[in-house]
């Protein structure tokens, strides 16, 4: 009874480091999504998927990578980080995320120094 | 594009009270989902409610309830006998099913609730 699971919780990046955020769900969904939430900006849609090898950008795209290899697994890679990428990231699946929304995983907060 | 606003960035009610949060949108589809989200410190996202735009009848769940008003593009949650445990961060969010069945999100509310 996983639900969505994200590694790791906490992770601090230098500048111009790279690294992959893990985001796995076990309930065959084949809607997935990684939003970022910043102070008085709600959340954010940073690339999402409709299904295994199928993904899109969302609102904020610029300086982060996405594949989709499988059902059950969503990394998102940051190519080089910045600053302005210090958040916390959740990732999220759905059976039909329009219409009965999205599972959450527990997010990853996320520093870039 | 879908947006969602949320006017209020801060509520705050007295244990046991009623209170109200507020949330509008824009879109230009007639088939659509509405729901709210509540964020406790934990930082965990928590599905309260769900309500489907052809559905007049508004959706309720134990303490929670909304006021829908599809023409006024108006989706407010009302939770009633507030506990200290509803303090919390709420997003108000919107969906279409059907293509990229993404969630737009609004900015939150930060719902206190004193003792």
């Amino acid at each position: 009874n996983a639900g969505v699971t994200q590694t790791p919780k906490f992770q601090v990046l230098k500048t111009g480091q790279s690294m992959t955020l893990q985001c796995a769900q076990d309930m065959n969904h084949e809607y997935m999504s990684w939003y970022r939430q910043d102070p008085g900006m709600g959340l954010r849609l940073i690339h999402y998927s409709v299904g295994a090898g199928i993904t899109d950008q969302g609102e904020v795209p610029n300086g982060y990578n996405v594949s989709r290899s499988t059902t059950e697994d969503f990394p998102l890679r940051l190519l080089s980080a910045a600053p302005s990428q210090t958040s916390v990231y959740f990732c999220a699946s759905s059976y039909s995320g329009g219409a009965y929304g999205y599972t959450f995983g527990s997010g990853t907060r996320l520093t870039v120094v | 594009a879908q947006t969602v606003t949320q006017s209020q960035p801060e509520m705050s009610v007295q244990e046991a009270e009623t209170v109200t949060l507020s949330c509008t949108y824009d879109t230009s589809e007639s088939d659509y989902y509405l729901f709210w989200y509540k964020q406790p410190p934990s930082r965990q996202m928590i599905l309260v409610i769900r309500q489907e735009a052809y559905k007049q009848q508004n959706a309720t769940e134990n303490r929670f309830s909304v006021n829908f008003q599809k023409a006024a593009k108006s989706f407010s949650l009302k939770i009633s006998d507030s506990q200290l445990g509803d303090a919390a961060m709420y997003f108000c969010a919107y969906g279409l099913q059907g293509g990229s069945e993404k969630l737009v999100f609004g900015k939150g509310t930060k719902l206190t609730v004193n003792p």
